[in-house]
């Protein structure tokens, strides 16, 4: 079946370094792909989306492209912020059918100043 | 902005309880969902809804049911609550078609941290 998986976190970076959260998945026909985020004691938050291969999701600095020859859709951050810790969901949603996500198991970004 | 509103963020029950959780939108969503979100295993889906009056079980619906009387709400229920029902639980909703620029993203409330003890 379909499924989705992410790099173990945790990941402790520096403020201003590079991020990179891999993430690849496992899905018949072309799903839609997004990145979802959690910072600590709320809900999710859509924080990016690419519906088509070749895609280029981007939101507050983040970015992401749906890979379709490597099956990924890795999350990347040029320089990341305290603010930015929290725990990232990536997930897939297959074409057709009641909107059903399917997510990885998360990984979690602590950045330290 | 897209609200999705769960009944309360901490809930403590004991073993064996009748137990809600209630979940509000206001977007006039076709699609409801309920999770439960572990470490380690991320969010797993329990029940879904498309419609008024109709449910489908998601991956893991041992052990609980759901209600949509209405279009806007969506209850979970955990008919007699055991301690491994202890979780984060997570409402969210959608629309039910595709728009012009691909399947719709799920929006997500707080969550609701439960506790059976």
């Amino acid at each position: 079946g379909d499924s989705v998986t992410q790099m173990e976190g945790p990941v402790t970076l520096s403020e201003e370094a590079f991020l990179t959260i891999n993430c690849t998945y496992t899905a018949t026909g072309y799903p839609s792909l997004f990145w979802y985020v959690q910072y600590p004691g709320e809900g999710l938050q859509l924080l990016l989306k690419a519906t088509k291969a070749d895609d280029k999701g981007s939101n507050k600095g983040f970015e992401a492209t749906y890979r379709k020859e490597t099956t990924s859709f890795h999350l990347e951050k040029g320089s990341v912020q305290v603010s930015d810790s929290a725990v990232y969901f990536c997930a897939l949603l297959r074409s057709g059918g009641y909107n059903k996500l399917i997510f990885g198991a998360g990984t979690r970004l602590a950045v330290h100043p | 902005d897209v609200k999705v509103t769960q009944s309360s963020r901490y809930l403590v029950k004991r073993t064996g309880e009748k137990v809600f959780l209630e979940c509000v939108q206001d977007m006039d969503h076709e699609n409801m969902f309920w999770y439960r979100q572990d470490p380690g295993l991320g969010l797993r889906l329990i029940y879904f809804s498309y419609d008024v009056k109709m449910k489908e079980k998601g991956d893991i619906p041992e052990g609980y049911s759901v209600s949509r009387e209405k279009k806007e709400r969506f209850s979970l229920i955990l008919e007699s609550a055991s301690t491994n029902q202890t979780s984060m639980y997570l409402c969210a909703s959608s629309f039910g078609r595709p728009s012009r620029t691909g399947n719709q993203p799920q929006h997500f409330g707080d969550g609701t941290r439960l506790s059976i003890l």
